[in-house]
């Protein structure tokens, strides 16, 4: 297995921006979800996809919103960044989504940063 | 409404000696259990799962952990400290069937001593 990939490692945007942050999950993981890790905190859940549709949404604005494209990538894309927005972009993908409980690998997070 | 509340954002253990990480959740039903260690830079993996049966899980690097429904427990232990387990590790929990929409607790940082 590939693993769960994310780029850019690192990015900078100014409030008031858009940004657009990339995952690439495992082949075969019809499942992403999509976690915010603010400093000293633990991952608070954004939303997940399966097979290209939202499945579950956590408690965050609709300014936050995600693509899960065929091939097993997805985005996710933030409008008119807040400085509160800074955070660890977690990616995690999942087999699937049947009546068992598999276990979510993690790719190694975006760090955005709003200034 | 489920939570999970780890105690103690920050543990410090003698190399050697036994590592305990506390984690307590609240859930009106038998959760799905997990815990994440997560080294500098780096994404979360996952140490070890409960889901049913047998109470006692073991995971890797040496680490397991207890489900303990009466006091809503799932503590994480490991015999001996090594210097490689400095890392932040993380509790979760998620619903009986699989959105995999995971609550984390805030963490604890475990430092390990020479």
């Amino acid at each position: 297995e590939t693993g769960v990939t994310q780029s850019p490692t690192h990015l900078i945007k100014t409030r008031g921006q858009q940004v657009t942050l990339r995952c690439s999950s495992q082949s075969g993981h019809n499942t992403v979800s999509w976690y915010q890790q603010a400093l000293g905190q633990g991952p608070q859940f954004i939303f997940q996809y399966y097979r290209e549709e939202e499945n579950g949404r956590g408690n965050f604005p609709p300014r936050f919103s995600g693509l899960q494209f065929p091939n097993y990538s997805s985005e996710l894309n933030v409008n008119a960044l807040e400085l509160d927005d800074s955070a660890l972009y977690l990616c995690a993908s999942s087999p699937d989504r049947a009546d068992s409980v598999y276990e979510q690998y993690f790719g190694p997070g975006t760090r955005l940063t709003v200034t | 409404a489920q939570s999970v509340t780890q105690l103690g954002s920050h543990v410090s253990v003698s190399e050697g000696a036994l590592v305990l990480l506390r984690c307590n959740y609240s859930s009106s039903v038998p959760p799905y259990l997990f815990w994440y260690v997560q080294y500098p830079n780096q994404g979360l993996q996952l140490l070890l799962k409960y889901t049913t049966g047998a109470t006692l899980v073991k995971g890797i690097n040496g680490f397991e952990a207890e489900f303990k429904k009466s006091e809503t427990s799932f503590h994480l232990t490991k015999p001996s400290a090594h210097m490689s387990d400095a890392a932040e590790y993380f509790c979760a929990v998620s619903p009986l069937r699989g959105t995999y929409k995971y609550i984390f607790g805030t963490g604890t940082r475990l430092k390990v001593l020479a």
